[in-house]
């Protein structure tokens, strides 16, 4: 059965990079139809896109986000990370890692995990 | 790149329908058949109820169902029961690759 577990500290500090770890058991991140991805909440609001991976690496980005943005894949570990660089408060919410069938839709989500930045 | 808008809130009786709308432009919502729709419980994981505007995954009661029209698609959820409380997503692709999401509808049943 397909889980999903996102893991990585839940407070960052102000200018500093946010990391988060998803990993996958029960299906192969090789999978020729799937990608990789990260959304995130923050508080009282809505799901926001951050990106995704496929299994070679081919990445996608948020154009808001695109400049800090880095996800990539460890197919050896099965499990894919998601690195957020210069955060700030506004970066604050629960982020949420999920497969992509064909790109378009989410079939099968993490429990997520808050992230909250302050100093 | 805008989120798509969604009425905040709707609310219905036990056994009725209702519609959620997910609006959007013609670069997104109006120029793919890309649309799908998630039901999401404080504290867990969003769930996929209805992928390429109206296709039901397995398992998904057929009382939801999708559509839509020119820029705007919907959300149907007939036979409303307590279980189906919950705030509705919906997402878009894009284009190049990416995809935007509303703001999100929290559905009250009566």
């Amino acid at each position: 059965q397909l889980q999903l577990q996102e893991s990585g500290p839940g407070l960052v500090k102000p200018s500093e990079t946010l990391s988060l770890t998803c990993s996958v058991s029960g299906v192969s991140v090789r999978g020729n139809n799937y990608y990789w991805g990260w959304i995130r909440q923050p508080p009282g609001k809505g799901l926001e896109w951050i990106g995704s991976v496929f299994y070679t690496g081919s990445t996608h980005y948020s154009p808001s986000l695109k400049s800090r943005v880095n996800i990539s894949v460890d197919t050896s570990q099965s499990q894919f990370s998601l690195r957020l660089s210069s955060v700030s408060a506004a970066d604050t919410a629960v982020y949420y890692c999920a497969r992509f069938r064909t790109g378009s839709y989410s079939d099968f989500w993490g429990r997520g995990t808050l992230v909250t930045v302050s100093s | 790149q805008s989120a798509l808008t969604q009425p905040a809130s709707v609310s219905g009786s036990p056994g009725q329908s209702i519609t959620i709308s997910c609006t959007g432009t013609s670069t997104d919502v109006g120029k793919y058949n890309l649309v799908s729709w998630y039901q999401h419980y404080p504290g867990k994981g969003p769930k996929l109820v209805i992928y390429e505007i109206s296709k039901r995954p397995s398992g998904i009661s057929n009382r939801f169902s999708g559509s839509k029209s020119d820029n705007t698609a919907s959300l149907t959820i007939s036979g409303l029961q307590a279980e189906d409380e919950a705030n509705y997503y919906c997402c878009s692709y894009a284009g190049s690759n990416t995809l935007v999401f509303g703001g999100g509808t929290k559905l009250t049943v009566l």
